[in-house]
């Protein structure tokens, strides 16, 4: 079936510009997650989302970023005001249940100039 | 002291033989634990996950957990020259909402 998608797969912005970046999770999937992924930096958590509860935003570095999962399937995540150091590629993840497997998406990969 | 902790590597094989990828985690409550495979330029693919202590098979690899010294590891049997990646070891978080991932270890085959 089909896996997890992202769009768009790049995007260059200029600094100080929103973006939004898309993930579709793998179709009944009830958990959807967020990393990032910079240079020397490994895979960070962003936020999670599992069905309606509220969503564990511990992993958001600034009030920039915020995320939204909208009838429990696409999700948005939004940068707002974006730096250099936002540039990283970002990656979505779903699992069917929550604390399994997760299986990521492709990836963003952002460029902030 | 870091969550999850990998030797970068890089750690170099000859075809065929067999490769060995460790990961040492800080918490002692860690329940799941997942290996990764990453090809430069791609996102992370699962390759298995271990939840019990003692080994797991799947084809040419194997998990091994032993809780009590908070140790996880990878073998790759008949390593080959496909197998050339960034392997991320990762622990799920106390609350199971997130992957902790330790830094990876790049492995390259040669043939």
């Amino acid at each position: 079936g089909a896996g997890v998608s992202q769009s768009p797969s790049n995007k260059v912005t200029e600094k100080g510009k929103d973006v939004e970046l898309r993930c579709d999770p793998i179709s009944g999937h009830t958990a959807l997650y967020w990393y990032r992924q910079s240079l020397g930096q490994g895979l960070e958590f962003l936020i999670y989302f599992q069905g309606n509860s509220a969503p564990d935003k511990s992993g958001l570095p600034s009030d920039r970023f915020s995320a939204e999962r909208t009838g429990g399937s696409v999700s948005t995540l939004t940068i707002q005001r974006t730096q250099q150091e936002d540039s990283a590629v970002y990656l979505c993840a779903s699992s069917l249940v929550p604390s399994g497997d997760q299986f990521f998406g492709p990836g963003t990969r952002l460029t902030v100039l | 002291q870091k969550e999850v902790e990998q030797n970068s590597g890089p750690l170099s094989v000859p075809e065929g033989a067999i490769a060995s990828l460790n990961c040492t985690y800080s918490d002692r409550v860690s329940q799941s634990f997942f290996w990764y495979r990453q090809y430069s330029g791609k996102s992370p693919e699962l390759i298995m996950s271990i939840y019990s202590n003692g080994d797991k098979e799947d084809g040419r690899f194997t998990a091994q957990l032993n809780k009590a010294s908070q140790y996880v590891s990878l073998l790759i049997r008949d390593s080959q020259p496909s197998d050339s990646a960034t392997y991320l070891c990762a622990v799920i978080n106390q609350a199971g909402t997130a992957l902790i991932f330790g830094k990876g270890t790049t492995l390259s085959v040669s043939s």
